[in-house]
C-alpha cells in the first residue's frame, strides 16, 4: 500500500487561503469517508484536525475546512496565520492488506 | 486528562528485539482500540498496528507483519509493541495513539503520546 500523495510544500502570506490536496485511489480516499487530517509541529506529536473528511473536532479553528471529490481529499486553511506553519498529513482507511495509510505530508510555510 | 507515555526505545543492533510500552491514564483504557504509528527521522507518518479494546483483534502494516506484535494489558492500562528481527529501516519515533470514541467513526486518532525513538544500527 503506497502512501497517499500530498504536495511536499504549500506556502501563502498571512490572511491568504491555501489548499492541501491528498490523492489516493478508490481503495482508500475515494472509497471511504474515513479520511482524517493531522497537524504536526517539529518535534511534537500529531494533532487531529479533521475526521470523516469534513468534521472538525471541538477546539479546532473554523478557519480550517475539509472536503473530498473522487479520490482526492482537500484541507483548506483560510486567513492564514503564522502558527499554521506546520506539517500536515492526511490519512485514510484502505481496503488493502495494510488497513490504514497516511499521506506523504505537506509542509505549510507562512511567508 | 488523557495521557499516553511511550517508553522502551533506544539503540539496538539489526536482527535484535525491542519491546515498547505505552502507559495510558486519564481515560477508561479497556474500551478503546489503540494504535502504533511511527515516523522515520525527517520522514512522514506510517501506521504500524492496531489492537481492539479486548485485545482479540489485531492488524498490522505489511512492512512489519510477522516481525512486530501488538498487545495490551488492560489491568495495567498499558499498550505494547514487541519488535523482532529489527532492520535499519525500522529506525523511527514510535507513537502510540488512541482511536477516538468521541465521534461515530473509525480509524481516527484523537490522542497521541510524545513518542519514543528506536534506532536500529550496528
Amino acid at each position: 500500500q503506497s502512501a497517499l500523495t500530498q504536495p511536499a510544500s504549500v506556502s501563502g502570506s498571512p490572511g491568504q487561503s491555501i489548499t492541501i490536496s491528498c490523492t489516493g485511489t478508490s481503495s482508500d480516499v475515494g472509497g471511504y469517508n474515513y479520511v482524517s487530517w493531522y497537524q504536526q509541529y517539529p518535534g511534537k506529536a500529531p494533532k487531529l484536525m479533521f475526521y470523516d473528511v469534513s468534521h472538525r473536532p471541538s477546539g479546532v479553528s473554523n478557519r480550517f475546512s475539509g472536503s473530498k471529490s473522487g479520490n482526492t481529499a482537500s484541507l483548506t486553511i483560510s486567513g492564514l496565520q503564522a502558527d499554521d506553519e506546520a506539517d500536515y498529513y492526511c490519512g485514510s482507511y484502505t481496503s488493502s492488506s495494510t488497513p490504514y495509510v497516511f499521506g506523504t505530508g505537506t509542509k505549510v510555510t507562512v511567508l | 486528562q488523557v495521557h499516553l507515555v511511550e517508553s522502551g526505545g533506544g539503540v539496538v543492533q539489526p536482527g535484535r528485539s525491542l519491546r515498547l510500552s505505552c502507559a495510558a491514564s486519564g481515560f477508561t483504557f479497556n474500551i478503546y482500540s489503540m494504535h502504533w504509528v511511527r515516523q522515520a527521522p525527517g520522514k512522514g507518518l506510517e501506521w504500524v498496528a492496531v489492537i481492539s479494546s479486548d485485545g482479540n483483534i489485531k492488524h498490522y502494516a505489511d512492512s512489519v507483519k510477522g516481525r512486530f506484535t501488538i498487545s495490551r494489558d488492560n489491568s495495567k492500562s498499558t499498550l505494547y509493541l514487541q519488535m523482532n528481527s529489527l532492520r535499519a529501516e525500522d529506525t523511527a519515533v514510535f507513537y502510540c495513539a488512541r482511536e477516538t470514541r468521541d465521534y461515530e467513526t473509525l480509524w481516527v486518532f484523537d490522542y497521541w503520546g510524545q513518542g519514543t525513538l528506536v534506532t536500529v544500527s550496528s
